[in-house]
């Protein structure tokens, strides 16, 4: 079944405790991107890649790193989680980062983290 | 300015009647647009892409993109109580291959 997985679903942490949310998609997609969706703002982009080893920033991208070694994976990293990065972060992959790309993002279920 | 904006709604239709989901964008250079539906608690899935000026029509989906007023909209007809959702437009720009969603609009459909 194609899919975006994301792990974990579900996270509550405290302030400064470096996490890794991960994100793996099957469908051999070159482009992938993270976002956060809170109340008021929509999704909002943090990074994307449109291909392995290549990165940029999306709209919100302080304090994330990211990380693009395979072309499957792309784990999202806080360093030093804050209170204000308590938030629904979605993964999302597309066919292709070229002029083949039909724009149809995919996206994982979510990821839930809480930062106390 | 927002790259998106959407009217947040809440938009409340009769079952059968037809919704009418709008949105406008800043950025000209914009190329690609796109309508996604989100079930409360779930992730977006998209429903409707269109790149060129005028109609596209899928099933009771109608998206209509005017590229020179930089607006996108949605008509659901026969609208039923599963098209219920929160309802994102987004745009796509290149280069660089971002996507920019607006804050979307909720639409309840009342049997």
């Amino acid at each position: 079944e194609a899919q975006v997985t994301q792990n974990p679903r579900y996270l509550i942490t405290v302030t400064g405790k470096k996490l890794t949310v991960t994100c793996s998609q099957n469908m051999n997609h070159e482009y992938m991107s993270w976002y956060r969706q809170d109340p008021g703002l929509g999704l909002r982009q943090i990074y994307y890649s449109m291909n392995v080893e290549v990165t940029d920033k999306g709209d919100v991208p302080e304090g994330y790193k990211v990380s693009r070694k395979e072309k499957r994976n792309f784990p999202l990293i806080l360093e030093s989680p804050s209170p204000n990065q308590t938030s629904l972060y979605f993964c999302a992959s597309s066919l292709s980062s070229g002029l083949l790309n039909t724009g149809e993002l995919f996206f994982g279920e979510g990821s839930r983290l809480t930062v106390l | 300015q927002k790259e998106v904006e959407q009217n947040s709604g809440p938009l409340s239709v009769p079952e059968g009647a037809i919704a009418s989901l709008n949105c406008t964008y800043s950025d000209r250079v914009s190329q690609s647009f796109f309508w996604y539906r989100q079930y409360s608690g779930k992730s977006p899935e998209l429903i409707m892409s269109i790149y060129s000026n005028g109609d596209k029509e899928d099933g009771r989906f109608t998206a209509q993109l005017n590229k020179a007023s930089q607006y996108v909209s949605l008509l659901i007809r026969d609208s039923q109580p599963s098209d219920s959702a929160t309802y994102l437009c987004a745009v796509n720009r290149r280069p660089g291959n971002q996507f920019y969603f607006g804050t979307g609009t909720s639409l309840t459909v009342i049997p």
